[in-house]
């Protein structure tokens, strides 16, 4: 069974910048997950969906971040524009459904650096 | 709202010794609790979980951690350290939204040398 995949695994780009990460989470899974990870800290949630629908993104940032999933399956964050704070890594993660004590499989982010 | 604390931001062992990363949580409601481990410049790959079925939970490569609600704990632990041990360890609590879904909120992450 493929696993989360995204791209770029990693991106330089200088402030005021924008950029987009690409996330297809494992097959038949219906949530999807996008997070923060700045170096140092634990994983912090931005977005959820279910399906194509918003659950929670009251830590994505709305003023530059927006995301997208639009058939439900394959799903977009971006960044515009980018400032140095947004330096992270980004994970994209992916379960059977959101309710409780299931799973979450992770893929390997994508590492940005803001310069 | 709940949260978890992760005791101390490095710890060496040497391989053979045992292993024990610590994990405190703050929750209002039965907790479900997870362990993750990132090796690097990958993502998090699930150790165990603790659901309430049992306080003792197995996991994956010889981990296993106990829940114990009078110490609002859910410690990490493995017997004998091996060399590819090595990776950083995040424990998470789920915390319910409004909606009935699934959200993780996690430590600060414990890194094992």
């Amino acid at each position: 069974e493929a696993g989360v995949a995204q791209s770029p695994r990693y991106k330089i780009i200088e402030k005021r910048q924008s950029v987009a990460f690409w996330c297809n989470p494992i097959s038949g899974h219906a949530t999807l997950y996008w997070y923060q990870q700045i170096l140092g800290q634990g994983p912090k949630l931005l977005i959820q969906f279910q399906n194509n629908g918003v659950v929670d993104d009251s830590q994505l940032p709305k003023d530059r971040f927006s995301a997208e999933r639009l058939k439900g399956v394959d799903s977009t964050l971006k960044i515009q524009p980018a400032k140095l704070e947004d330096s992270a890594v980004y994970l994209c993660a992916s379960s059977l459904a959101g309710e409780r004590r299931r799973t979450q499989y992770f893929g390997p982010g994508t590492r940005l650096t803001v310069l | 709202a709940q949260s978890v604390t992760q005791l101390g931001s490095h710890v060496s062992v040497s391989e053979g010794a045992l292993v024990l990363l610590r994990c405190n949580y703050s929750s209002s409601v039965p907790p479900y609790l997870f362990w993750y481990v990132q090796y690097p410049n990958q993502g998090l790959q699930l150790l165990l979980k603790y659901t309430s079925a049992a306080t003792l939970v197995k996991g994956i490569n010889g981990f296993e951690a106990e829940f114990k609600k009078s110490e609002t704990s859910f410690h990490l632990t493995k017997p004998s350290a091996h060399m590819s041990d090595a990776a950083e360890y995040f424990c998470a609590v789920e915390s319910s939204l409004n909606t009935g879904f699934q959200k993780l909120v996690f430590g600060t992450g414990t890194r094992l040398l």
